[in-house]
């Protein structure tokens, strides 16, 4: 089983600041990586897939990036809505596995 | 639009079974298979297994082998869950997810459902 890694645990962030978000794939995944975002209450949204792509809708101050075992998110001018639990989840081998997520907080 | 609509909340008693439906539209249903994702309280993820909608092939977490089954209704394009012998570490939200199957990720999601399990 791939083990998925995030740091880090909590971020604190002002809005309208930059935050980055680390995944890390206990082996290679290549570029099956995806990140969701999480409200209290809510089932998770896909943000991004493949690494980089972003999903339909999704604003373009969500970026990802990466490939093999390293892998980021980057929320550029935080907005409110944006306040919410950070998955990355890999989707090169079974079983599905995901981070234990990050936390992104008002600062 | 897409929707994956779950039953709701269920409270069982240890040893017992939970059928857990989800009931899928606004897409071709054989085009995608599903995903059962858990989520304890306070914790992650947890994938539970995959179950295509096209042939009925299943892909179980070794974890949860023979205590789950994930089957498919075509006439309602309905996917079922079941988890049997419950525990109480078995209390969690449990979600379904459009899924292709590996190499892509669950993308729509249903609503969760709530299992308790108490005596």
């Amino acid at each position: 089983e791939i083990v998925v890694t995030q740091s880090p645990a909590t971020l604190s962030v002002s809005p309208g600041e930059r935050a980055t978000l680390s995944c890390r794939a206990s082996q290679s995944v290549s570029t099956n990586l995806a990140w969701y975002q999480q409200k209290p209450g809510q089932a998770p949204r896909l943000l991004i897939y493949a690494a980089s792509t972003r999903a339909t809708g999704l604003p373009a101050r969500f970026s990802g990036s990466g490939s093999g075992t390293e892998f980021t998110l980057t929320i550029n001018s935080l907005q409110s809505e944006d306040f919410a639990v950070y998955y990355c989840q890999q989707y090169n081998n079974w079983p599905l596995t995901f981070g234990p997520g990050t936390k992104v907080n008002i600062k | 639009q897409v929707q994956l609509v779950q039953s709701g909340a269920e409270v069982k008693k240890p040893g017992a079974s939970v059928k857990v439906s989800c009931k899928t539209s606004g897409y071709t249903f054989f085009s995608y298979g599903v995903s059962w994702v858990r989520q304890a309280p306070g914790q992650g993820f947890e994938w539970m297994g995959w179950v295509s909608t096209y042939n009925d092939d299943t892909n179980y977490a070794q974890k949860f082998q023979g205590r789950v089954s994930m089957t498919t209704d075509t006439s309602t394009t309905t996917v079922y869950m079941e988890l049997r012998s419950l525990r109480s570490d078995d209390t969690a939200v449990y979600y379904c997810a459009r899924d292709l199957g590996l190499y892509a990720p669950p993308d729509y999601w249903g609503q969760g459902t709530l299992v308790t399990v108490s005596s």
